[in-house]
């Protein structure tokens, strides 16, 4: 399984952004980017995928570096309700699973 | 309508106990899938159903027996279960589409084992 390395933790203010980072040196060309959250208490919620092109969507923006090996997840006005922990994960050509790392569990404060 | 239905939220269970868990989606999906969260931890993959097949089994002992009657249904069987079962058991749905594919959560089962 493609694996990804992410912080553990990440700390930020209420209305500020936030950068979440997600390393991935051993991707494969055709391998996509995915990010989940899960909120307490809460099964997880899909965010953002990309596969080369930066992507934007409702909820985030994907930032994703040229040679492919790290992302970065964008919340443009963090808000209470961001606090989770967010997973990267490479989904593969041909598989069906999310395989889930570690992810970083990120605080809001008010 | 996104949403995956779980049931019950909360189970408790003897080790001598049969149960099920029940999950259910409206969306058309061809693909579900059962995973199994403690305490935290990360989601880790049991059950894939593909087009009401069971594609994958990530090696999981055979107290747990999963069911796909119909393409909106899944059940997760439990019998003799061990206390360190005692988990989230989340299940999922998809389209089914490859790498793109986006899976829907629901809320999940907390269930202890006694």
């Amino acid at each position: 399984d493609a694996k990804t390395t992410q912080p553990n933790s990440m700390e930020s203010n209420e209305e500020e952004p936030v950068h979440l980072p997600c390393n991935h040196s051993t991707i494969s060309g055709t391998d996509y980017i995915h990010w989940y959250r899960q909120l307490p208490s809460q099964g997880p919620e899909y965010v953002i995928h990309g596969l080369t092109s930066n992507v934007n969507n409702r909820m985030a923006s994907l930032a994703i570096a040229e040679d492919r090996k790290s992302s970065t997840l964008i919340l443009h006005r963090a808000t209470l309700r961001d606090a989770a922990v967010y997973y990267c994960i490479l989904k593969i050509q041909g598989a069906q699973k999310l395989v889930f790392g570690q992810g970083t569990r990120l605080t809001i404060n008010p | 309508d996104t949403e995956v239905t779980q049931t019950p939220k909360h189970l408790v269970m003897g080790m001598t106990n049969k149960k099920s868990l029940k999950c259910e989606q409206h969306m058309g999906h061809r693909a579900m899938y059962w995973y199994k969260q403690k305490a935290k931890k990360p989601p880790e993959l049991m059950f894939v159903y593909s087009y009401e097949k069971l594609s994958i089994n990530e090696s999981v002992p055979s107290r747990f027996s999963p069911e796909c009657p119909n393409s909106s249904l899944l059940n997760l069987h439990l019998h003799a279960l061990q206390p360190e079962d005692s988990a989230l058991y989340l299940c999922a749905s998809s389209q089914n589409r490859g790498r793109g594919d986006i899976q829907y959560f629901g809320a999940g089962t907390r269930l202890s084992v006694l």
